[in-house]
């Protein structure tokens, strides 16, 4: 199992410019969900999804989109780009198993908007 | 707003030394978990606690959670020079938070050889 990919691994926007962030994850795992990280700071909830066909806001959505068609993948979509947005992006996934489960993060896109 | 408060936020220990990270967080919860961050990677998770549980052990590590403290402490013990990382506690709370984990900003742990 190849686990949680993302792509890209780098990118640089310039403001206002769009672009989507992948992710993939080859668990089939139900839960997904997407984290931004910025320097010295823990990792804040943009935006998660239970299952295809459902997806909810975390702590900070604004200023990106995301839709889960399938399982397998949950992407990111940054509309307008802008600084604020400069941080690293982490998407993680976790089974429910009846229960709490352990999530596994991938390796992260560390995004510059000029 | 983070949740978890980590204390120290930069912890210095020689090869061997025991080390301790703190956490505190502010409501209710589920389960608290730890994960480690090498510099520029991704997280790897260490240990799960649920609420219902006051100690976990895991290889080297050890993990408190005081419900009435709102309050958890990782232990690494025997520390060597790849456990310099930095580690993160996150909550997970109940009800409909299920699987949104709310982390603290960190503790940044150098061992030194």
């Amino acid at each position: 199992n190849a686990g949680v990919t993302q792509t890209p691994k780098f990118q640089v926007l310039k403001t206002g410019q769009s672009m989507t962030l992948q992710c993939a994850q080859d668990m089939n795992h139900e839960y997904m969900s997407w984290y931004r990280q910025d320097p010295g700071m823990g990792l804040r909830l943009i935006h998660y999804s239970v299952g295809a066909g459902i997806t909810d806001q975390g702590e900070v959505p604004n200023g990106y989109n995301v839709s889960r068609s399938t399982t397998e993948d949950f992407p990111l979509r940054l509309l307008s780009a802008a600084p604020s947005q400069t941080s690293v992006y982490f998407c993680a996934s976790s089974g429910f198993a009846g229960g709490t489960d352990t999530q596994y993060f991938g390796p992260g896109t560390r995004l510059t908007v000029l | 707003s983070q949740q978890g408060e980590e204390d120290p936020q930069a912890l210095s220990i020689q090869e061997g030394e025991n080390a301790t990270m703190n956490c505190s967080y502010k409501t209710s919860i589920n389960n608290l978990q730890w994960y480690r961050q090498n510099s520029g990677r991704g997280l790897v998770h260490l240990i799960l606690i649920r609420s219902n549980e006051r100690e976990k052990h895991s290889g080297r590590l050890r993990v408190t959670l005081d419900t009435s403290k709102k309050s958890s402490s990782l232990l690494i013990t025997a520390s060597r020079a790849a456990d310099t990382a930095s580690y993160f506690c996150a909550t997970e709370g109940g009800g409909t938070s299920y699987g949104k984990l709310t982390f603290g900003q960190g503790t940044i742990l150098t061992v030194h050889p």
